[in-house]
C-alpha cells in the first residue's frame, strides 16, 4: 500500500529557532501533500495544501511566513516553522496523494518548543 | 465555523457489541465521507469511505451508513474488540480525498471493555 513518512518522528527545539520537517511519499508519487496540525486531544485542522511546483495554498489563519512550505519534487514535501514559540508545539502530520481519490497520512511529527 | 459535527466525544462500549458514532455536516458541496482510526502518537489511518451516491457501505466489521437529505453518517463497528480502542475521526471533503484537503469532526474516543 501507499506508505507516506515524516521525519523526524519528534523534536525539541528553543525559543526563536527554526524547525524543518519533510514528508516523502515512499512508494508513490504525490501530486500533492496536504499539512495538518493536531493539538493535544483534539482534532486535524488543515494547514496547507501543496502541489508539486506549485505555491502551496494555505487555510485562513495559517501564516504563510512562518509555516514555509515547499514541495520541491513528487515525493518529498518540507513544513519549515520559523522562529517557533511555545504555541507552535503540536503534532504535525503530513498527507499525500496520487489521485484525486484517497489521501495517505504519514505518522506525523511531535514539535516542542521550550 | 465547525463543518462537521461528531458525536459523542467519548464511548465505552462492552466486547462484543455495536460501537456507534455519528457525524453530521452543513458543506452541501462535500462529497466524499471517511473514517479515521488514530492510535495515540500516531498519524490517522483510514478505514472505511463513502461517496453520496450511495446509503451504505459495509468493509468487514465496519459500516458506514449515509442519510444525504440529513446531512447525517455514521459510523458502525460490529462484534468491536479491545484492539478497536482508539480515537476515531469522521471527515468529509471537496472532489475526492485526494484532491482537496479533509474537514475532519473534533473526535471519538472509544474504549473496549473486555
Amino acid at each position: 500500500g501507499a506508505v507516506v513518512s515524516q521525519h523526524p518522528s519528534w523534536v525539541i527545539c528553543k525559543s526563536g529557532t527554526s524547525v524543518k520537517i519533510e514528508c516523502r511519499s515512499l512508494d508513490f508519487q504525490a501530486t500533492t501533500m496536504f499539512w495538518y496540525r493536531q493539538f493535544p486531544k483534539q482534532s486535524l485542522m488543515l494547514m496547507a495544501t501543496s502541489n508539486e511546483g506549485s505555491k502551496a495554498t494555505y487555510e485562513q489563519g495559517v501564516e504563510k511566513d512562518k509555516f514555509l512550505i515547499n514541495h520541491a519534487s513528487l515525493t518529498l514535501s518540507t513544513l519549515t516553522v520559523t522562529s517557533a514559540h511555545p504555541e507552535d508545539s503540536s503534532f504535525y502530520i503530513c498527507s499525500a496523494s496520487d489521485s484525486p481519490n484517497e489521501q495517505f497520512f504519514g505518522p506525523g511529527t511531535r514539535l516542542t518548543v521550550l | 465555523q465547525q463543518q462537521v459535527k461528531q458525536s459523542p466525544q467519548s464511548l465505552i462500549v462492552q466486547k462484543g457489541g455495536i460501537s456507534i458514532i455519528n457525524c453530521a455536516y452543513e458543506n452541501t458541496a462535500f462529497d466524499y465521507f471517511p473514517w479515521y482510526q488514530q492510535f495515540p502518537g500516531k498519524g490517522p489511518a483510514l478505514l472505511i469511505a463513502i461517496r453520496p451516491d450511495v446509503s451504505e457501505k459495509k468493509e468487514g466489521r465496519f459500516t458506514i451508513s449515509f442519510n444525504k437529505s440529513a446531512k447525517q453518517f455514521s459510523l458502525h463497528i460490529m462484534d468491536s474488540q479491545p484492539g478497536d480502542s482508539a480515537t476515531y475521526f469522521c471527515a468529509a471533503s471537496i472532489g475526492g480525498g485526494g484532491a482537496d484537503g479533509l474537514t475532519f469532526g473534533k473526535g471519538t474516543h472509544l474504549i473496549i471493555q473486555p
